[in-house]
């Protein structure tokens, strides 16, 4: 198994809703990412997770809240989201982060749409 | 910071050769990547530059040179289904990766 998956494709809110994203990969990956991608933009990386640790949050707002349950699984709460918040939520896996030629793979990504 | 910059569009046609530059500026500097995303999909992985010199993957190659802070990604015999985004990314510490701006590569028959 060499993907990272994401569930959902794609979501709906409201700005009052509360919702959650998920990711999953089963190819022992150690570290975990939260990136997102406006529309013709690059992916911006908002969270890396190290070992179930949150290691790195780039000043990501705290309606948007990383969970990591276990070493394969990464969830994204969402909750009071702006419209301005619409867009690709990728997700990203590599086996650590500590490796010199560390490479991430990325999930299909989930697209976020706020009302 | 880290600011990356690479062309914003390329058009060429099938069978040809692209070469698509980045320069970058960055403070803690790992290594270079590059990232193929077709519209609609992920980013996926092409090719990583730690070191100065030419990596070589099948029709795509990639360059770096640390000392010039530049590097291109050399795509060989086009085909259609090359046509898509290309993003360089530099690598710091933390296995951080910022991506630059993207080149969309646009591929004619």
């Amino acid at each position: 198994d060499t993907e990272v998956t994401q569930t959902p494709k794609h979501l709906v809110m409201g700005m009052t809703n509360k919702k959650s994203l998920k990711c999953e990969q089963h190819m022992g990956h150690r570290a975990m990412y939260w990136y997102k991608q406006k529309a013709k933009k690059p992916p911006e990386l908002m969270f890396v997770y190290s070992y179930e640790k949150l290691s790195i949050n780039e000043s990501v707002p705290s309606r948007f809240s990383p969970e990591c349950p276990n070493s394969s699984l990464l969830n994204l709460h969402l909750h009071a989201l702006q419209p301005e918040d619409s867009a690709l939520y990728l997700c990203a896996s590599s086996p650590t982060k500590r490796s010199s030629t560390d490479t991430q793979y990325f999930g299909p990504g989930t697209r976020l749409t706020v009302l | 910071g880290q600011s990356l910059e690479q062309p914003s569009e390329v058009t060429a046609v099938e069978g040809a050769i692209v070469q698509i530059n980045c320069t970058y500026q960055t403070s803690g500097f790992y290594g270079l990547s590059w990232y193929q995303q077709h519209d609609g999909g992920a980013p996926t992985f092409l090719s990583y530059n730690a070191l100065d010199g030419l990596e070589e993957t099948g029709r795509f190659s990639s360059f770096l040179s640390r000392s010039d802070s530049y590097g291109y990604l050399l795509l060989q015999e086009l085909q259609m289904k090359d046509s898509a985004s290309y993003f360089c990314a530099v690598r710091t510490a933390g296995n951080k990766l910022t991506f630059g701006g993207g080149t969309r590569v646009l591929v004619k028959p």
